[in-house]
């Protein structure tokens, strides 16, 4: 079955401990993002990738890391998460074709983070 | 930033009646997608429309783009509960980037 994977699910973590949120895909796509979810702000984009090893930052990528060593694996990285970080995650795939609104982007059910 | 925004924020409508949403964005873009996310679960892609397209149908959707007014709209018809649930649209930034902007989003209730 064609799916964007998230790990973990739930997460609630103190100020500081660096944690990592796993995402991983197995449709051979391209484009790889993570977004946050924060009620009246909708969607924010991170950071994407448009193929291993190519990263770039989205809108809000303060205090945030990611890494794409292989096709299929996106992490993303809170080397010292704070309050603010509180959010719902998601990450997203899609084939790459011009442009990355060329095709639809796939989700994983979220990752909802709560930092004390 | 390219963000869209939908109008309006929250749409409350009797089951069998149709609901219509709107999005506008700032800056020529490429291609405009519309997504449904039930209540904090993970998006669901609805439909794709290119720039060069002014309508789109996909079932009870119809989705229209006019370039001119940076504007979107979607359109459900004869609605069911089932649809309950937010909608945003989505975009590129045109050939300035390879970002991807979502809008603030709709909330509709179907009233059984």
């Amino acid at each position: 079955e064609a799916q964007v994977t998230q790990n973990p699910r739930y997460l609630i973590t103190v100020t500081g401990k660096k944690l990592t949120v796993t995402c991983s895909q197995n449709m051979n796509h391209e484009y790889m993002s993570w977004y946050r979810q924060d009620p009246g702000l909708g969607l924010r984009q991170i950071y994407y990738s448009m193929n291993v090893e190519v990263t770039d930052k989205g809108d809000v990528p303060e205090g945030y890391k990611v890494s794409r060593k292989e096709k299929r694996n996106f992490p993303l990285i809170l080397e010292s998460p704070s309050p603010n970080q509180t959010s719902l995650y998601f990450c997203a795939s899609s084939l790459f074709s011009g442009s990355p609104s060329n095709q639809p982007q796939h989700f994983g059910d979220g990752t909802r983070l709560s930092i004390l | 930033s390219q963000q869209g925004e939908e109008d309006p924020q929250a749409l409350s409508i009797q089951e069998g009646e149709n609901a219509t949403m709107n999005c506008s964005y700032k800056t020529s873009i490429n291609n405009l997608q519309w997504y449904r996310q039930n209540s904090g679960r993970g998006l669901v892609h609805l439909i794709l429309i290119r720039s060069n397209e002014r309508e789109k149908h996909s079932g009870r959707l119809r989705v229209t783009l006019d370039t001119s007014k940076k504007s979107s709209s979607l359109l459900i018809t004869a609605s069911r509960a089932a649809d309950t649930a937010s909608y945003f649209c989505a975009t590129d930034a045109g050939d300035t980037g390879n970002q991807f902007y979502f809008g603030t989003g709709t909330s509709l209730t179907v009233i059984p």
